[in-house]
Order: C-alpha cells, then structure tokens, then sequence
C-alpha cells in the first residue's frame, strides 16, 4: 500500500544538538511539506517542496533545514539554532495540483531533554 | 491569499447529539475544500473534500459538509456523535482552484477539538 512513512514516532534532544526527522513517501507524489503542531497553534508550516532539488520557505522556517534529493524522500533537520524545538511535527505530500488533497504521516514527536 | 475560520476552538456534544464544526474560507478563486480529522499523537487523516459539482459532500464515519459559496461556509456535520468522534478537526481550503492546472498549497484552520459527553 502506498503511503507516507515519517521515523522515529518519539525522539529526544540534548540542548546544543542537531536531529534530523526522516519523510518517505511512494505514492509519487511531487510536493511535499512539513508542518510544525504546538498545543493550542493549528498546524505551522516550516518547508515546503514542489519539485527535487527545490524547496521553500514556510512560516516558521528559523532554525530547521531540509533537503530533497529524491522525489520520495524530504528529510528535516532540526537545528540547534532551534531554541524551543519541543513539539509534534507532520510530514505531508500532495500531487501538484492538491485536488486529492495530502497524505499526512503518523508524526514525530520531539522532545528536549 | 486565502484564509479559514473555524469558529469555535473547543466544541462539546452529548452522545448522540448532532455535531455541527463551523468553517468560513476567503479564497480569490473558486477553492478546493477539505475536512481533516487527527486523534492523539496521529497524522491527519481526510475526512471528506469539495472540488466542483455536488455541494453537499459525504466523508468517512458518517460526517458531511456542505459547500456554500454565499456564505463563503464549509461547514461539517454529523447527525449524531458517537464516542468515537472525539478528536481534533482541521477544516482546509486550497488556492489552486477550479481546473486544477496550476499547483497548490493548502491553507489550514486553527483545529476544533471535538468532546462527547456519554
């Protein structure tokens, strides 16, 4: 089954450290997103990519990087520049013209420690 | 630029009950709608969409929504709430419009979180 695939599901952080959030998805779908969720504040978009080797910069983009060097893949690295990292974060893909929507992953969870 | 409103951050319902969650859009085009349902420490999952044709949708667990372009409204509606409702609800509107030929980005609401009461 085609789906949307994001690890670790919970992952900890020393202060000072970077981590990176993995996103795998074979649906062969062209754009991607990864979207941030904090109690109480909805979903906040961090990067978003259309095509490989292109990205953009959402809302919140201070302190995280991404990378897409292949189509399946838009992994995202949370920054030690990051000063409040703590928080559950959403990979997401869509088609190009988002008619069906995105497929979410299952989320990951970051904590700081 | 588009916008959605979801009015009412904290909605509470009785065990079969109806649910009604608001939603208002802005858009510049005719949009593309979507509901989203997430249950604790998951990923959003689609609920149901409007893209063109029929205004009243039908969605998943028994839930739909109608498309009123007057009132710029997408409201989601369920006859009545099972416990199994309980969770947070993400109403969606895309810029990419009617025809779907250019690419598009999703614009969020802020989330409704949805208790039923036994």
């Amino acid at each position: 089954d085609g789906g949307i695939t994001q690890s670790p599901k919970y992952l900890f952080r020393k202060e000072g450290q970077n981590v990176t959030l993995s996103c795998e998805q074979n649906l062969n779908h062209d754009a991607m997103y990864w979207y941030r969720q904090d109690p109480g504040q909805g979903l906040r978009l961090i990067y978003y990519s259309q095509i490989v080797n292109d990205f953009q910069k959402g809302d919140i983009a201070e302190g995280y990087s991404v990378s897409r060097e292949k189509k399946e893949s838009f992994p995202l690295t949370v920054t030690s520049a990051q000063k409040n990292p703590t928080a559950f974060y959403l990979c997401a893909s869509s088609p190009w013209t988002v008619v069906e929507g995105y497929t979410f992953g299952s989320g990951t969870r970051l904590t700081v420690v | 630029a588009q916008s959605v409103t979801q009015l009412g951050s904290h909605v509470s319902v009785s065990e079969g009950a109806l649910v009604l969650l608001r939603c208002n859009y802005s858009s510049s085009v005719p949009p593309y709608l979507f509901w989203y349902v997430q249950y604790p420490n998951q990923g959003l999952q689609l609920l149901l969409k409007y893209t063109t044709g029929a205004t009243l949708v039908k969605g998943i667990n028994g839930f739909e929504a109608e498309f009123k372009k007057s009132e710029t409204s997408f409201h989601l509606t369920k006859p009545s709430a099972h416990m199994s409702d309980a969770a947070e609800y993400f109403c969606a509107v895309s810029d990419s419009g009617a025809g779907g030929t250019s690419y598009g980005k999703l614009t969020f609401g802020q989330g409704t979180i949805l208790t039923v009461h036994p």
